[in-house]
């Protein structure tokens, strides 16, 4: 499979708890987006990878949020100290340029109890 | 701020008619646009996407019109079957920025 690859599909968690996504883009895209999606909405963008630079946030990612891509190839998004409020899909997408679309993966979806 | 949106949430079609998912959008400065398909438990997947400097694109079953006047979007599904039951999102994104913006999406059902 040469898609975006997400990993877990699910996670369940404790209000306080930690969680780290990881996120293997299509491997020749240098460019790597997180988004979030909660239900019935459309994906809202977290940030945003050229390489290993994050050249972008959003201001919906508070200092509880962080990613990185180390290497230029996967990325992570941790979460800590997780709140109800951050239970949502959180997906993950790469392209080969800034001008083309993106690819997605299948997200992991987080329920924070 | 800007956004995309859709006019309708929901859209009931009868399988073997065509289908028409309307989107509109308030920045003129986008300049690319994108058609996303979303199948439950899973992530969007690309359609179809135009660019400002055309009017219409078609691909295979699907055609995507834009009307840059009217900042308005629209993707047409023909003979529209069982799995084009999904959600669809319109995205369009701005000149120099990274990232697409999504609008709420339309639920498309397709009936027997």
């Amino acid at each position: 499979d040469t898609g975006v690859s997400q990993d877990p599909r699910h996670k369940i968690t404790k209000r306080g708890q930690n969680v780290t996504f990881r996120c293997d883009p299509i491997s020749e895209h240098n460019r790597l987006y997180w988004y979030r999606q909660t239900l019935g909405q459309g994906p809202e963008f977290l940030t945003y990878f050229q390489n290993e630079a994050q050249l972008e946030k959003s201001r919906l990612l508070s200092d509880r949020f962080s990613a990185e891509r180390p290497k230029g190839s996967f990325s992570t998004l941790e979460i800590q100290r997780t709140e109800q409020g951050d239970s949502a899909m959180y997906l993950c997408a790469s392209s080969l340029t800034a001008n083309e679309k993106l690819f997605f993966g299948s997200g992991t979806q987080l329920s924070v109890l | 701020g800007e956004s995309v949106g859709l006019h309708l949430p929901t859209l009931s079609v009868q399988e073997g008619d065509n289908s028409i998912i309307n989107c509109a959008y308030s920045n003129s400065a986008s300049d690319y646009f994108i058609w996303y398909k979303q199948e439950s438990g899973k992530g969007p997947q690309f359609i179809i996407d135009i660019r400002s400097n055309m009017d219409k694109r078609q691909g295979q079953r699907v055609t995507v019109l834009l009307n840059k006047t009217v900042k308005h979007l629209s993707l047409q599904i023909a003979a529209t079957q069982p799995g084009d039951s999904a959600v669809y999102f319109c995205a369009e994104k701005n000149i120099g920025d990274y990232k697409l913006s999504f609008g709420a999406g339309t639920t498309v059902t397709v009936r027997a």
